[in-house]
């Protein structure tokens, strides 16, 4: 079975300049979380889908990050403007909630790692 | 707020000396309590995961504990291969995952 995809790999990008990102879920998990995570740190949740739905964008930095789940499978994370402090490996996870096991941890995917010079 | 803090931040162990990693936390209503390993330059690796207090789970050279206030990872008789840096998250009643700083570990050959 396919873990969860992201791309690119890496990015490095001047600031002020947009970037996007793309994750791919293990099939059939209906749940997808974007994290953040900086160097010598645990990774940050910035947003959590349900299906289409994002049921937790708390920590999201409304003014320039958005995210998008279509069909609700994949999705995409936007950066727009980028700036230095956005420097970090960007982490996309996804776990199947309400399963009969009730098993609900998350599988990551390799993340993006986003250089903002 | 709900909170995770590991310690140590790192663990330098000979090979074959065993040792325990400790996670704190609070958190409003505890829904599972999650173990990752991560390799430098990779996402995390799900290792296990305790729901109520009292539960053990082993895999290999690892066994994770849970009590009400924190959990522990032992390592018995580690390799240089379990180097890495090992992550402590809790999910709330919320459904939302809270991770820890991480413990970073190397085993000395």
């Amino acid at each position: 079975e396919a873990g969860v995809v992201q791309s690119p790999r890496y990015k490095i990008i001047e600031k002020k300049q947009p970037v996007a990102f793309w994750c791919n879920p293990i099939s059939g998990h209906n749940t997808l979380y974007w994290y953040r995570q900086n160097l010598g740190q645990g990774p940050e949740l910035l947003i959590r889908y349900e299906n289409e739905e994002a049921v937790d964008d708390s920590q999201l930095p409304k003014d320039r990050f958005s995210a998008e789940r279509l069909k609700g499978v994949d999705s995409t994370l936007k950066i727009q403007p980028a700036e230095l402090g956005d420097s970090a490996v960007y982490l996309c996870a996804s776990s199947l909630e309400g399963s009969s096991t009730g098993n609900t941890e998350a599988f990551f995917g390799q993340g993006t790692r986003l250089t903002v010079v | 707020e709900d909170q995770v803090t590991q310690s140590p931040e790192a663990l330098r162990l000979q090979e074959g000396e065993s040792s325990s990693l400790n996670c704190s936390y609070t958190v409003s209503g505890l829904r599972g309590l999650f173990w990752y390993r991560q390799d430098p330059g990779k996402g995390p690796e799900f290792l296990f995961t305790l729901y109520s207090a009292g539960e053990e789970k082993e895999k290999e050279r690892l066994k994770a504990t849970l009590t009400k206030k924190e959990s522990f990872l032992h390592i018995t008789a580690p390799k240089p291969e379990d180097s890495a840096t090992y992550l402590c998250a809790v999910q709330n009643r919320d459904d939302k995952i809270i991770f820890g700083k991480g413990t970073r570990l190397h085993i000395l050959p």
